[in-house]
């Protein structure tokens, strides 16, 4: 069992916005900015698109933010396309026995 | 192209054991910490271990502390993940991922290679 918590999935028409939610502890996504977010087709690799909660790398659409609020992060993806349809992993560094955990990732389908 | 790249994966039977290599390719990963991921089918990403850069600090997942060992050769350009005591459950696709010098999140990633535990 994932120690952090996504809805299985979450949809919206083309042009809509959509958040995913990311919910963890005071030991990991509360205690820490070192929330990123990964987006993945099947058969592919993950690709990073958010890090340290609410920065993208050079080359991710604008469409992608991220934030946080206490023990909770969230991705947002604005003027949803075709092509966002893919699952989305949180992960965060955590202060406990291990040094990363990721959440067992949300299905974003573009009705 | 920078990139990592991993090998070493394939079938082996339970109780076995199998070391996987990852390289890099264009990039240099001698200064970061380096993880390995793995994905089982069907299911999402499971971080597995860490080692920093001068192999201090090394980090393993509860599920293969004790079976499991990370290392590295940076003159090699290199980490390895020696698994022994190799059950079903390690079936997965396992990536190594290179961890951000200045923060923590893994921002290059090679493809994978595969791991089959099978009687």
């Amino acid at each position: 069992q994932s120690a952090l918590t996504q809805p299985a999935s979450v949809s919206g028409s083309p042009g809509q916005s959509v958040t995913i939610s990311c919910t963890g502890t005071s030991a990991d996504v509360g205690a820490f900015n070192y929330v990123s977010w990964y987006q993945q087709y099947p058969g592919k690799v993950p690709k990073l698109m958010i890090y340290d909660v609410n920065n993208r790398p050079s080359g991710v659409s604008i469409r992608f933010s991220g934030s946080k609020s206490g023990n909770t992060a969230s991705l947002t993806i604005s003027g949803l396309q075709p092509e966002d349809e893919a699952d989305y992993y949180c992960s965060s560094y955590t202060s406990s026995n291990t040094y990363y955990i990721f959440g067992p990732g949300t299905r974003v389908t573009v009705l | 192209e920078v990139q990592l790249v991993e090998s070493g994966g394939g079938l082996v039977k339970p109780g076995e054991s199998l070391t996987l290599s990852c390289e890099g390719s264009g990039i240099i990963i001698s200064s970061n910490s380096v993880n390995w991921v793995r994905q089982a089918p069907g299911k999402g990403p499971e971080w597995v271990s860490t080692i920093s850069s001068r192999s201090s600090f090394i980090y393993y997942a509860d599920s293969v502390r004790g079976r499991f060992t990370i290392s590295r050769d940076n003159a090699k350009n290199s980490v390895y993940l020696h698994m022994n005591s190799l059950t079903a459950e390690d079936t997965a696709v396992y990536y190594c991922a290179r961890d951000h010098s200045r923060s923590a999140y893994m921002d290059v990633w090679g493809k994978g290679t595969t791991v089959t535990v099978s009687s």
